[in-house]
């Protein structure tokens, strides 16, 4: 299995660009999650999808969009690229309740110039 | 805001104990205690969690307090592969963590 996979690794904006992060799991869970963080930060949730069809707000969504495609997939879009959006981006799935083990993706680092 | 504090900050010896502090004063009596790692340059990784009771597993232990409002949790020999952030989150559901800045930890040869 490949757990949590996004695309791309890396990537270079300029103000104003529009963009689309992607994110895929194989793990068949429930939600799915949007995370960015900034230098020397914890994680900050933007999105997260608790069911394929619903979409919820987290703690910092101004900016974002996101779409739940499917069970796998969950993307955020960034329509209009702001300096302040220099951050790594983090996708993850789990299953809530209890435990609620979340399985996080390897990154997207991304620059807004 | 995180509903936990943790030190910004410790250091280990490779091969000795860790006890890496949280206070969660505000928890409710259904919030589960998480754990999750860090490791430079990667997503975090589930590390251990509860409720009441102390938990172990192959990573690691977790220490409640009776009244819940402090956990620790326990590396029982660093390693240098361990060095990393780690995070204490305390949830009910958990369709909302909220990760602090957490407690980065050094292990030192």
């Amino acid at each position: 299995n490949a757990g949590v996979t996004q695309t791309p690794k890396f990537q270079v904006l300029k103000t104003g660009q529009s963009m689309t992060l992607q994110c895929a799991q194989d793990m068949n869970h429930n939600s799915m999650y949007w995370y960015r963080q900034d230098p020397g930060m914890g994680l900050r949730l933007i999105y997260y999808s608790a069911s394929e069809g619903t979409t919820d707000k987290g703690e910092v969504p101004n900016g974002y969009n996101v779409s739940r495609l499917n069970k796998r997939e969950f993307s955020l879009r960034l329509e209009s690229a702001a300096p302040s959006q220099t951050s790594v981006y983090f996708c993850a799935s789990g299953m809530p309740g209890g435990i609620n083990e979340q399985f996080f993706g390897p990154g997207t680092r991304l620059t807004v110039l | 805001d995180a509903k936990t504090t943790q030190p910004n900050s410790m250091e280990s010896n490779e091969e000795e104990p860790v006890h890496l502090p949280c206070n969660h004063s505000t928890i409710s009596g259904t919030d589960y205690i998480h754990w999750y790692r860090q490791l430079p340059s990667q997503g975090p990784e589930y590390v251990i969690h509860g409720l009441t009771s102390n938990v172990n597993n192959r990573m690691a232990s977790l220490a409640i307090a009776e009244d819940r409002k402090s956990s620790t949790l326990i590396l029982h020999r660093a390693t240098l592969r361990d060095a990393a952030v780690y995070y204490c989150i305390s949830d009910n559901y958990g369709q909302n963590f909220v990760f602090g800045p957490g407690t980065r930890l050094s292990v030192l040869p």
